[in-house]
């Protein structure tokens, strides 16, 4: 039962446009989710996160988007760089339980 | 700079050997940490929430007895895969958070077992 999910396995986006990574969660009671980036043979690299009392959430080139009544969230990278190209994986929580469900992840490619 | 460091970050061993893996918060005390484990192509799953002083919470499915768990103090965990054998081959990461509130967990680099 995959609680969270990233339905696309990779994307490609050209440098400079707007890269927008999608995550669906079935479980109403997380109420935390997060974003992070991993490359090759590392540990995941924390980006942004979102509580459910927000809907949007921005740092800097990253913007995270909550739709609490669709259980989706998305990730917008603008604008996109060579350097955002990586693996990028959704996950939630339910606040107070620390336990992280994470997506299966989407392979961002970023073409100069 | 990295919050988390993971030791060692790649094994190989022969079938039946221990190895046993560190974890450490840098510059922070974290009461409680975690260990994921990740098949290629896959998502990170979690085995199990190690506690400071305590016993760590197994996820279903995760042996103790095989992936031995000890938090002996506030900023060190480690995980030991115990007689292990080419299906225990996998990337193992850890992560900690730092205290209070709806904290990010910050993972280490990740330990990459081969099992001969």
């Amino acid at each position: 039962d995959q609680q969270v999910k990233q339905n696309s396995p990779s994307l490609s986006v050209q440098e400079g446009r707007i890269s927008i990574l999608n995550c669906d969660y079935t479980n109403s009671m997380f109420d935390y989710f997060l974003w992070y980036k991993k490359y090759p043979a590392e540990g995941p690299t924390f980006l942004i996160s979102i509580s459910s009392i927000k809907d949007k959430n921005e740092d800097g080139r990253f913007t995270v988007f909550l739709n609490k009544s669709a259980k989706h969230l998305s990730l917008h990278i603008v604008p996109s760089q060579p350097g955002d190209s990586a693996v990028y994986f959704c996950a939630a929580s339910e606040s107070g339980t620390y336990k992280y469900i994470f997506g299966t992840g989407t392979r961002l490619k970023v073409l100069a | 700079g990295a919050v988390v460091s993971q030791h060692p970050s790649w094994v190989i061993c022969k079938s039946g050997t221990s190895v046993k893996i560190e974890c450490r918060s840098l510059d922070f005390q974290a009461t409680t940490m975690f260990w994921y484990r990740q098949f290629p192509k896959q998502s990170l799953m979690l085995m199990a929430t190690s506690n400071e002083g305590s016993k760590a919470t197994y996820e279903q499915g995760v042996e103790k007895d095989k992936f031995l768990i000890n938090h002996a103090s506030l900023t060190l965990s480690t995980l030991t895969v115990t007689s292990a054998h080419p299906e225990d081959s996998s990337f193992y990461i850890c992560s900690a958070s730092f205290p209070g509130g709806n904290q990010p967990q910050h993972f280490g680099d990740g330990t990459r077992l081969s099992i001969l």
